[in-house]
């Protein structure tokens, strides 16, 4: 059975430096692996996918994340915080046909000035 | 615009009403989705259907009944409401049913039961 870890479930950060977020995955297959973002009171939207291509994947608004299958971890990374990244990351991973999403737990981004 | 939305933004209403929750998206999409946050952020997958066909229907409640009348519009009616289904429910579409798929999510509906 297909499950997702998100080992913070809150991470605070200082504007300009880096932001990781962690994510670990299971998976009996080869899966399809996201990372959604949700601003408050907002509905998700999609920062990028891993769909078996190339390992390291980009993403909208400078965020990138790396597919280690050795690790099986997804952890999503971005070199500078900015102030509008605060918000709520949600890891996710989808591995059959029916398009269910299975989501993580949730990490609450901080960034303070 | 091109989305997908719901309506309405907000319901407040008692235990024991029946309400109905409304989505559509205008992407073409063929398949769409419901899902429920709870107060602790954790989204959960409900009902999925594919060009009007039920394809998910996870442990849900009986009280819960997805209908669609075309593949733009998927909608939730809930009877005999109880406190527990106080949440954010989020509607989402898809191309399709591929794993690869991204689905775009709606701005989601808060509905308090008191």
């Amino acid at each position: 059975a297909q499950s997702v870890t998100q080992l913070d479930s809150h991470v605070s950060v200082s504007e300009g430096t880096p932001v990781l977020l962690r994510c670990n995955y299971s998976s009996s297959y080869s899966p399809s692996l996201f990372w959604y973002v949700q601003h408050p009171n907002k509905g998700l939207q999609l920062l990028l996918k891993y769909t078996s291509a190339a390992t390291l994947v980009k993403g909208i608004n400078g965020f990138e994340a790396e597919f280690k299958k050795s690790e099986t971890s997804f952890h999503l990374t971005k070199p500078s915080a900015h102030m509008s990244d605060a918000a709520e990351y949600f890891c996710v991973v989808s591995e059959d046909n029916t398009g269910k999403l299975i989501f993580g737990q949730g990490t609450t981004l901080q960034v303070k000035p | 615009d091109t989305a997908v939305s719901q309506t309405p933004k907000y319901l407040v209403t008692q235990m024991g009403n029946d309400k109905s929750i409304k989505c559509e998206q205008n992407l073409g999409h063929d398949t769409m989705y419901w899902y429920k946050q709870d107060s602790k952020k954790f989204l959960k997958i409900m009902f999925s259907y594919n060009n009007k066909e039920l394809i998910i229907n996870e442990t849900v409640p009986n009280r819960f009944s997805p209908k669609s009348p075309d593949k733009a519009h998927l909608n939730l009616h809930i009877n005999s409401l109880e406190l527990g289904d106080s949440a954010v429910y989020f509607c989402a579409s898809s191309p399709g049913r591929s794993p690869y798929n991204e689905q775009f999510f709606g701005p989601g509906t808060r509905l308090t039961v008191l």
